[in-house]
């Protein structure tokens, strides 16, 4: 069956754009979750959603970084007003449910680059 | 804030070597996991450990979680150059179990 997709796979933009990540998670998977990865570190947590509403965004680094996920499916991480530092690969996951017992699958990321 | 440490950072052997990697906390973890990356992909569950001292085998790995549950242990035997890749343990934060704490990773390049 369909893994967690991400698009684009690559995206460059300069500072000060404003970016959208898209994530499709498995079908039928109810939590869904972004994570930061920058090169030479584990993946960060940003936000996990139950459903359509965000359960935890304690992650975002600041302001400019939202994501929703209106219809309980796919998923929009967006960012403003980029900046160099936030360069990194955005990883998304889904699993049955929040329950830590539930694997996440991941998908395979969309690489940031800020120029 | 729980950290995980891993080492080592990076590991580079001949195919059919035994190794051990390692990742520690100064905090008590209800369960930790152990992923593997490979470039370009997300990573990829590898195993569960969630009672202290338990241990885990998924064919040549072999995975331990320390009696006081702050540490776990990966061991490969006889490694392939099929196992080359960035693993990763993760825990659950605290007060957060779907919130995951991952380590830096250990790099392994398995040479031929």
């Amino acid at each position: 069956g369909a893994g967690v997709s991400q698009t684009p796979s690559n995206k460059v933009t300069e500072k000060g754009k404003y970016v959208e990540l898209r994530c499709d998670p498995i079908s039928g998977h109810t939590a869904l979750y972004w994570y930061r990865q920058s090169l030479g570190q584990g993946p960060e947590f940003l936000i996990y959603f139950q459903g359509t509403g965000a359960a935890d965004d304690s992650g975002l680094p600041n302001d400019r970084f939202f994501a929703v996920r209106p219809e309980g499916s796919v998923s929009t991480l967006k960012i403003q007003r980029t900046e160099r530092g936030d360069s990194a690969v955005y990883l998304c996951a889904s699993s049955l449910t929040v329950s830590f017992t539930d694997t996440q699958y991941f998908g395979p990321g969309t690489r940031l680059t800020v120029l | 804030t729980q950290l995980l440490e891993q080492s080592p950072q990076f590991l580079s052997i001949q195919e059919g070597e035994n190794l051990t990697v390692y990742c520690n906390s100064s905090s008590v973890f209800s369960s930790l996991q152990w992923y593997r990356q490979e470039p370009g992909e997300g990573p990829v569950l590898l195993v569960t450990v969630v009672t202290g001292g338990e241990v885990k085998k998924l064919k040549r790995l072999t995975f331990q979680f320390g009696d006081a549950r702050k540490d776990s242990s990966l061991h490969i035997t006889a490694a392939q150059p099929g196992d080359t890749g960035l693993y990763l343990c993760a825990g659950p934060s605290t007060g957060a179990n779907s919130k995951l704490t991952f380590g830096k990773g250990i790099t392994l390049s398995v040479r031929p």
